[in-house]
């Protein structure tokens, strides 16, 4: 079975860009959630999206925005990126919390420098 | 407000003795959780879980324990191994949202 798959993995943008990350699920999860990791930093908590739906974000500007489509692949955009949104961003899925889902697998992230 | 938190943000151990990681919480919501480990570059690998209804949970080299009076759980590793250092986190669930601490960097030495 495959596990979370990113992409990119690497991706460099300058000051002002937007860039977009990707994500699929592993078979079967309904849901992603997006983690940021700065440098030195612990996993700060994005967003989550279950059955096409966001349905919580944390503490980010809305700059920072998503989406999950039909195959509850999902998507990362960042726009006007700044110098410190310069991290690792993680995304990871589960099943949904009513067929058992509370324990969510991680892909292998995204690096994502801004210049 | 960091409702997870892990306060040692780095343990050193010789190998083959035991490494003890701990993890406090404030949210008496939460009913089930897990500890991931990370390497550099990489993304986080699930370990080991445990329900609120236990009070430990093995799985080889490694056992949860969970003191929920106490709102405490440790992550014992026996006996630890050089390829044990990593990064590890604890994470809590309450309905579907993950809160993780902000990890233990474990070396240990051989």
């Amino acid at each position: 079975e495959a596990g979370v798959t990113q992409s990119p993995t690497h991706l460099i943008k300058t000051r002002g860009q937007q860039a977009t990350l990707r994500c699929s699920p592993i078979s079967g999860h309904t849901s992603v959630y997006w983690y940021q990791q700065a440098l030195g930093l612990g996993l700060q908590f994005l967003l989550w999206y279950d059955e096409g739906e966001e349905r919580n974000r944390g503490n980010f500007p809305p700059r920072f925005s998503g989406r999950q489509f039909p195959n509850y692949s999902s998507e990362l955009n960042v726009n006007a990126l700044e110098l410190e949104d310069s991290a690792l961003y993680l995304c990871a899925s589960s099943r949904n919390w009513g067929s058992g889902g509370n324990t969510i697998y991680f892909g292998e992230g995204s690096w994502l420098t801004v210049v | 407000d960091q409702q997870v938190k892990q306060n040692s943000p780095s343990l050193s151990v010789q190998e083959g003795r035991i490494s003890i990681l701990n993890c406090d919480y404030t949210n008496s919501m939460f009913d089930y959780f897990l500890w991931y480990k990370k390497y550099p570059a990489e993304g986080p690998t699930f370990l080991i879980s445990i329900s609120s209804i236990k009070d430990k949970n093995e799985d080889g080299r490694f056992t949860v324990f969970l003191n929920k009076s106490a709102k405490h759980l440790s992550l014992h590793i026996v006996p630890s191994q050089p390829g044990d250092s990593a990064v590890y986190f604890c994470a809590a669930l309450d309905f579907n949202k993950f809160y993780f601490g902000s990890g233990t960097k474990l070396n240990v030495k051989p």
